[in-house]
């Protein structure tokens, strides 16, 4: 089975912090994405990344950056958490034609 | 451009009756197509998909979808809801691997649906 994991199921954290939320898959993967689940707007693409050191911007980007130093692992960073970035934020993982979702991190940006 | 909309927001069905989830999608591509479900503080799970084989698609639990090109729509249906069927589902498009586009791989989810099942 596919495995993909996020390293916190929660999160609270301040205004203006830096945060790290990690996503490592086990299938080899090239392909990983970031997503962020608002309720009625259903997922949108932060990011994704085709290879290690590679990255493309999705659907909303802006104030985002992420990091792909290890092709298991992709990390998505909020270079100053705001309040409107209290969301969901998932992580998946391309298999051959399907994407394998972690279970979420819940982040509360205060 | 690819886009997917979901019809209804919210859906509730008795125990023992069939569910019917509607989406319409609209594609440059030939598209795949994928429904998933999200239960209660869990990740999403796939449930099922179409990639150019089979218009009638049967996932897990029971549950199957139709791929109409004429209607372009993607139903998702189960004869008998349970109550474990509870959940938030998403239908998907996405442009298949075959395409050569820097798009490859990337998802368009629908703003999902509420399915209520009541005793």
């Amino acid at each position: 089975d596919v495995k993909v994991t996020q390293s916190s199921r929660y999160l609270v954290k301040r205004t203006g912090e830096k945060v790290f939320l990690e996503c490592v898959q086990d299938m080899d993967h090239e392909n990983m994405f970031w997503y962020r689940q608002d309720p009625g707007l259903g997922l949108r693409l932060i990011y994704f990344s085709y290879d290690v050191k590679m990255k493309e911007k999705g659907d909303i980007p802006e104030g985002y950056s992420v990091s792909r130093e290890k092709k298991e692992r992709f990390s998505l960073i909020l270079e100053s958490a705001s309040t409107n970035q209290t969301s969901m934020y998932l992580c998946a993982s391309l298999g051959a034609d399907t994407q394998y979702f972690g279970p979420g991190t819940r982040l509360t940006v205060l | 451009a690819q886009s997917v909309t979901q019809l209804d927001s919210h859906v509730s069905v008795s125990e023992g009756t069939p569910v019917l989830l509607r989406c319409n999608y609209s594609s440059s591509y030939s598209p795949s197509l994928f429904w998933y479900v999200q239960h209660p503080n869990k990740g999403l799970q796939l449930l099922l998909k179409y990639t150019s084989a089979a218009t009638l698609v049967k996932g897990i639990n029971g549950f199957e979808a139709e791929f109409k090109k004429s209607e372009t729509s993607f139903h998702l249906t189960k004869p008998s809801a349970h109550m474990s069927d509870a959940a938030e589902y998403f239908c998907v498009v996405s442009i298949p691997r075959i395409m050569t586009t820097d798009s490859w791989g990337k998802l368009q989810f629908g703003a999902g649906t509420q399915v209520v099942v009541t005793p």
